[in-house]
């Protein structure tokens, strides 16, 4: 079974500049959710989706970041403009349906912010 | 809100030796799951093992175990039998039952393994 895919997996921008993250969670897999881990510090929730609706996005700064999932499949998360506390990983992860299933994670990407 | 935390930033054991790495949590709530997940360098993120609040009985992984006080509100991890390929970020984290499938990580501590 193939895991969370994520691209890219690195990523440099300056400040000020708009980036997108991709990610295509486990076939099948009805949830969705996109974790930012500064350096240091655990993964923090920033979306949940169940299906192409949203859970919870709390803790979405909706300023600058913003998140959809066409489809109810593949999902991206966008920040414009990137500044530089947004440097993180990129965390995405899925869950089969229900809402209390184990979190699958994907590799992540590593964005850079100059 | 819930927070964990995890007060070692670093460990380390020696290869073949048991290690305890430790975690508190605060909740005012009494159904929940706690989990701890391993994160590799440069690798994906995995679940460990998980441990069920209602349950009494500390949940057993092959080599990892966990010691759940759950007055105490403690949650700490045991490795037995250390092997080089347990090297990596560990990170403690709670869900509530009743919110969704949201996970409150810990801050991790990073365990090194001596050959």
């Amino acid at each position: 079974e193939a895991g969370v895919a994520q691209s890219p997996r690195y990523k440099i921008i300056e400040k000020r500049q708009s980036v997108a993250f991709w990610c295509n969670p486990i076939s099948g897999h009805a949830t969705l959710y996109w974790y930012q881990q500064i350096l240091g510090q655990g993964p923090k929730l920033l979306i949940q989706f169940q299906n192409n609706g949203v859970v919870d996005d709390s803790q979405l700064p909706k300023d600058r970041f913003s998140a959809e999932r066409l489809k109810g499949v593949d999902s991206t998360l966008k920040i414009q403009p990137a500044k530089l506390e947004d440097s993180a990983v990129y965390l995405c992860a899925s869950s089969p349906r229900g809402l209390y299933n184990e979190q699958f994670f994907g590799p992540g990407t590593r964005l850079t912010v100059l | 809100a819930q927070t964990v935390t995890q007060s070692q930033p670093e460990m380390s054991v020696q290869e073949a030796e048991t290690v305890t790495l430790s975690c508190t949590y605060d909740t005012s709530e009494s159904d929940y799951y706690l989990f701890w997940y391993k994160q590799p360098p440069s690798r994906q993120m995995i679940l460990v093992i998980r441990q069920e609040a209602y349950k009494q009985q500390n949940a057993t992984e092959n080599r990892f175990s966990v010691n759940f006080q759950k007055a105490a509100k403690s949650f700490s991890l045991k490795i037995s039998d250390s092997q080089l390929g347990d090297a990596a970020m560990y990170f403690c984290a709670y869900r509530e039952n009743n919110a969704g499938n949201m996970l409150t990580f810990g801050g991790g501590t990073r365990l090194m393994v001596k050959p």
